[in-house]
């Protein structure tokens, strides 16, 4: 069994903080490690698919870094903002066949 | 289309009904997955496709639990006599290639077997 860990489980923050969560995995046959932003009631969706030792990527106020010899990414948020309020889900591609093991999210909440 | 469908988006089922949940995946996507999400935020991997073909099972409680993707057709799953664990929100997702290319996900269907 695969163990994905992440952390927090939760994080309240004040609008215009900034903030990071951490995924952690298995550092021995990594193909991926993926992020998803997920709001309740609706699709999860793809923040970022990182696959290099190393790999920095950023999408707007979102940025992602990744570790694949320690087994640890960390995704980060520039200046929190309401609407960035969702579960983060960090997913695993690795081991002898495809599939993503995900771990059980963050969740953040943003106050304004 | 560009977007997985997922259909329905709730099911209710009493225990030992069968229920069957449909999934149709993004046009030109070849790998298709089941995932299971019982308790909060965790997504409990079931099965992946190629095409019509099973490209990973280890996920699937094969007692009950079957699955298929049929060329033009919607990818279903089925459970035949529902238990009451397994009410869970039952997610697809389609992607080009496994593992290097994002998911794209279905919005889910939202099982519950009372």
């Amino acid at each position: 069994i695969l163990n994905v860990e992440q952390s927090p489980q939760s994080l309240h923050v004040q609008e215009g903080d900034s903030t990071n969560f951490t995924c952690s995995f298995p550092s021995s046959n990594f193909y991926a490690l993926h992020w998803y932003r997920w709001e309740t009631a609706k699709s999860p969706e793809a923040l970022f698919v990182m696959t290099l030792n190393g790999d920095e990527k950023k999408k707007g106020r979102i940025s992602a870094t990744l570790n694949t010899k320690e087994g640890y990414s960390y995704l980060y948020i520039k200046g929190s903002q309401p609407e960035d309020s969702a579960t983060y889900l960090c997913a695993f591609g690795g081991g002898s066949n495809y599939k993503l093991t995900f771990g059980k999210g963050t969740l953040l909440t943003v106050n304004p | 289309g560009e977007e997985v469908a997922q259909t329905p988006k709730h099911l209710v089922r009493g225990e030992g009904q069968k229920a069957k949940l449909y999934c149709a995946p993004i046009k030109g996507h070849s790998y298709v997955f089941w995932y299971q999400q019982v308790l909060k935020n965790e997504f409990k991997f079931l099965i992946s496709f190629q095409n019509e073909n099973v490209f990973d099972e280890t996920g699937m409680p094969k007692e009950r639990f079957s699955a298929k993707c049929l060329p033009n057709s919607p990818c279903s799953l089925e459970i035949q006599a529902t238990k009451l664990e397994d009410s869970a929100v039952y997610f697809c997702a389609s992607s080009p290639r496994p593992t290097n290319e994002k998911l794209f996900f279905g919005s889910g269907t939202q099982l519950s077997v009372l």
